[in-house]
């Protein structure tokens, strides 16, 4: 099956860089995603990594490493509209056709 | 492209009542999926459509639960005879091969279900 652990909860300041990791466990692999999830409203797509390395996007940076199961989301220059949830999601083609699993989501919490 | 649309959003009913979830997809997408998601948690897979075939149902979807793609557009999702335990966010996606590069998924608002 599949395993894909986050922290719950982070906080950071406004201004800082906070890092976000994820760690999964999958036989199928074909892509990680990270999703931002703001209360009470749908996951929006932020990031995707299918190869090894960062890919960056703005303020925002997806770094994985497929040997290590291990993935991470790098938010720069944060602001108070980055309150969120980010959620880490695996593709695994070996499970079903094109199903995200999800994992718990870190609530990430910004302060002035 | 007018994203994923759900209704209704919020849904109150009584334990034992049935209970019909639409969702439309962005026009052109071609698959279309539903997840549950729970208080603190991330969503979970219930099942996916290719056109109007259902291709994949996850365990989670009781035979209380049915959803259906009559048309290869819009999707149901029904519970039959709800428990408090289906209380939940009810997420609609949809996405289509080729049309993005990374072949993410469009999620809709949700539709909040309680079980009273």
């Amino acid at each position: 099956g599949q395993n894909i652990d986050q922290p719950t909860e982070m906080t950071a300041t406004e201004g800082a860089i906070v890092q976000i990791n994820c760690t999964y466990q999958t036989s199928g692999f074909n892509g990680l995603f990270w999703y931002q999830q703001h209360a009470g409203e749908a996951p929006t797509f932020l990031s995707y990594n299918v190869l090894d390395g960062l890919e960056e996007k703005g303020r925002f940076s997806s770094f994985l490493s497929r040997s290590k199961g291990y993935s991470y989301l790098l938010l720069k220059e944060l602001q108070m509209k980055d309150s969120a949830s980010y959620l880490c999601a695996v593709r695994d083609m070996n499970t079903g056709f094109q199903k995200l699993v999800f994992g718990t989501g870190t609530r990430l919490l910004v302060s002035p | 492209d007018t994203g994923v649309s759900q209704d209704p959003r919020h849904k109150i009913t009584k334990r034992g009542q049935n209970v019909t979830f639409r969702c439309d997809p962005i026009s052109e997408h071609n698959r279309l999926y539903w997840y549950r998601q729970t208080l603190g948690q991330g969503p979970e897979f219930l099942t996916y459509f290719q056109n109007e075939a259902q291709l994949e149902k996850s365990r989670l979807l009781s035979d209380r639960f049915s959803a259906e793609r009559p048309k290869g557009s819009f999707s149901t999702l029904e519970i039959q005879r709800t428990e408090q335990g289906d209380s939940a966010m009810y997420l609609c996606a949809s996405n289509s091969e080729g049309l993005r590069i990374y072949n993410e998924q469009f999620f809709g608002p949700g539709t909040r279900l309680t079980v009273l």
